[in-house]
């Protein structure tokens, strides 16, 4: 079974400035998917970035990039220039990809989300 | 085009009841799937649908269950109702089962249970 541990249950930013969230994984398959979703007031859940495990380079969006380092299983995400409406909480998630090539692309493992708030 | 649509937005129910949720995914979408997000327990997995068969099952009591049409819709079901089951019940859909490259998956706005 796969465990996804999101060690800062806050943090928080001034606007402008960078923010980085922490992800760490447990996981013995090799061919897995990682993400970052946001979940603002609003409740649902949106993905900011998705990063797929055979890739080296890692994955960036606009403001958003990560830190994917497979061997270690962290993938962090970084966020740029943070605005208010950065404010959310952040899940980091992991899916693996079936054997037979396919991928269940809707059972996701999720962390325990950190909250984000990005102060004026 | 229009997003996933979950419905009712709040429910309110006593234990001992059931309750069917609703869940609409975005048009063309076959793939449904059903997540639980407790402040205790976080965000678990429920179940995932294609083409109206169940693919994937989380780990939880037979109390919970599901099922989709033809039409991709699908719903589920909370039998015997718990205090425990008060929860935010969120339902995601995508094309296919991720056989497809940058494939997303889009969320609903959820439904907010509380058994009392």
């Amino acid at each position: 079974a796969q465990t996804v541990t999101q060690s800062q249950p806050e943090m928080s930013v001034q606007e402008a400035e960078t923010v980085t969230l922490s992800c760490t994984y447990d996981t013995s398959e090799n061919n897995y998917y990682l993400f970052w979703y946001k979940q603002p007031p609003s409740r649902q859940m949106i993905l900011v970035i998705r990063q797929e495990a055979y890739k080296q380079q890692n994955a960036t969006e606009n403001r958003f990039s990560v830190n994917f380092q497979k061997a270690a299983k962290s993938f962090s995400l970084k966020i740029s220039d943070s605005q208010l409406g950065d404010t959310a909480m952040y899940f980091c998630a992991f899916m693996k990809q079936s054997n037979a090539g396919g991928t269940s692309y809707g059972k996701l493992t999720f962390g325990q989300g950190t909250i984000l708030t990005v102060h004026p | 085009k229009a997003g996933v649509t979950q419905t009712p937005r709040y429910l309110i129910k006593t234990r001992g009841q059931q309750v069917t949720l609703s869940c609409s995914p975005i048009s063309g979408h076959r793939s449904v799937s059903w997540y639980q997000q407790t402040p205790g327990q976080g965000l678990q997995f429920l179940f995932e649908y294609f083409s109206e068969t169940q693919r994937n099952k989380g780990n939880f009591p037979g109390r919970f269950s599901g099922r989709q049409f033809s039409n991709s819709r699908s719903e589920m079901n909370v039998s015997t109702l718990e205090l425990g089951d008060s929860a935010l019940y969120l339902c995601a859909s995508s094309l296919t089962m991720g056989s497809t490259t940058n494939e997303k998956l889009f969320f609903g706005s959820g439904t907010q249970l509380s058994v009392l």
